[in-house]
């Protein structure tokens, strides 16, 4: 059972646009989302996380938004750069019990 | 920097043999989990382990996958006999109980031909 939904699957975007990736959860215990960052032949790494007391946390160019009672939430990066080019997954999480999302493959074009 | 450290990194094995990789955890990390990376399933958690025990092995196919952790400096996924189906990227990761997230390890790519 997918407990973590992320879409799109995959997304091109130009260099300095904005890229949207977004996630939707389906247990309300959750009380921990990550975003991973992965870059080819590495493994994921931690970019920024959030709990679900706050609507946002910004690192940077990179933005969680948070929306509890829809049980959503996304990943904004602002002025994308082809060096931001990865995979990105969501993850929720309660006391380690990490459900990830199935990734988007983020292409910046110069 | 501390870091997981996963070996081999890269293994073609023909089909039937057996593959071992193996999790060096970071330093006082209680909790460790094993993950299978392909295209077509994205990440699959296979089994974790807290304070060396076995906690969750469900994602695991029983019958040629064993996951151990004789001490507390080493994990170990077997895959006995391997198939080609097992061509993937594995992962190992590490955290510690209190703390929200975990560190990943560079992989361990299989072939298996």
């Amino acid at each position: 059972q997918q407990q973590v939904k992320q879409s799109p699957q995959s997304l091109i975007v130009q260099k300095g646009g904005i890229s949207i990736i977004n996630c939707a959860y389906e247990n309300t215990a959750f009380d921990y989302f990550p975003w991973y960052q992965q870059f080819p032949g590495k493994g994921p790494a931690l970019l920024i996380a959030i709990r679900p007391d706050v609507s946002e946390k910004k690192e940077g160019r990179f933005t969680i938004s948070f929306n509890k009672s829809a049980k959503q939430f996304s990943l904004h990066i602002m002025d994308s750069q082809p060096g931001d080019s990865a995979t990105y997954f969501c993850a929720a999480s309660l006391n380690l019990d990490m459900r990830f999302g199935a990734g988007t493959r983020l292409t910046v074009k110069p | 920097d501390a870091r997981v450290t996963q070996t081999p990194r890269h293994k073609v094995t023909e089909m039937g043999q057996e593959v071992t990789m193996r999790c060096q955890p970071i330093l006082g990390h209680n909790t460790v989990f094993w993950y299978r990376q392909t295209m077509m399933q994205g990440l699959e958690l296979l089994a974790y382990f807290r304070n060396r025990a076995p906690l969750d092995d469900s994602g695991m196919p029983k019958d040629r996958f064993s996951a151990e952790m004789p001490d507390a400096t080493l994990a170990t996924l077997k895959i006995q006999p391997s198939e080609p189906r097992d061509s993937a990227v594995y992962f190992c990761a590490s955290g510690l109980v209190g703390g929200t997230f975990y560190t990943f390890g560079s992989g361990t790519r299989l072939t298996v031909v």
